[in-house]
């Protein structure tokens, strides 16, 4: 059962515009709800995290919003960047009562036009 | 600090043979959890070891196993290879419960 579910699958947008990526969970035991980047042939880096008791986080050109009501979080990157062209996933975990295990959405392919 | 380490970095084997690949987490990370990445499945959780212990496991046959030494080092093992077995072999560790950083992954081929 996919617990963590992602959207849009693909994403082209063009250089210094707005780049949305959004998911939705089931599980309203989840806590932790973080942002990985992966670019090819590297593992997934750790770009944001947000937990449930905020609405909004903000780091730098990259923005999480939280919506709990509706269970679901989304990453806004501002003034998209060539550099920015990545796979962006989105995950979720429960805290100490599952250790750290992650469970990720399917993954948003990111390509900024210069 | 230096970063979560994999080795080896990429990997052939035949099916029916098994595999060791190995995790060195960052410096005071006693958490180490290994994921399955593949295009089809996506990024999928295998199991997790904190202070030598599994602490949880994913959804995996028992040919998947793995464990953590006393220096917080970690190594799975793959036994009986199928060519479905074929990913990368992504490993994370933390020093919290929830912040995970990954190492760059094993790539494991299976012919």
């Amino acid at each position: 059962q996919q617990q963590v579910k992602q959207s849009p699958q693909s994403l082209i947008v063009q250089k210094g515009g707005i780049s949305i990526i959004n998911c939705a969970y089931e599980n309203t035991a989840f806590d932790y709800f973080p942002w990985y980047q992966q670019f090819p042939g590297k593992g997934p880096a750790l770009l944001i995290a947000i937990r449930p008791d905020v609405s909004e986080k903000k780091e730098g050109r990259f923005t999480i919003s939280f919506n709990k009501s509706a269970k679901q979080f989304s990453l806004h990157i501002m003034d998209s960047q060539p550099g920015d062209s990545a796979t962006y996933f989105c995950a979720a975990s429960k805290g100490q009562t599952s250790g750290s295990r992650l469970t990720f959405g399917e993954g948003t392919q990111l390509t900024v036009n210069p | 600090k230096a970063g979560v380490t994999q080795t080896p970095r990429y990997l052939i084997k035949t099916r029916g043979q098994q595999v060791t690949l190995s995790c060195s987490p960052i410096s005071g990370h006693r958490s180490v959890s290994w994921y399955q990445q593949t295009p089809g499945q996506g990024l999928q959780f295998l199991f997790e070891y904190f202070s030598e212990t599994q602490r949880n496991k994913g959804n995996f046959p028992g040919r998947f196993s793995g464990r953590q030494f006393s220096n917080s080092r970690s190594e799975m093992n793959v036994s009986t290879l199928e060519l479905g077995d074929s990913a990368l072999y992504l490993c994370a560790s933390s020093q919290s419960y929830h912040e995970q950083y990954f190492g760059p992954g094993t790539r494991l081929t299976v012919t």
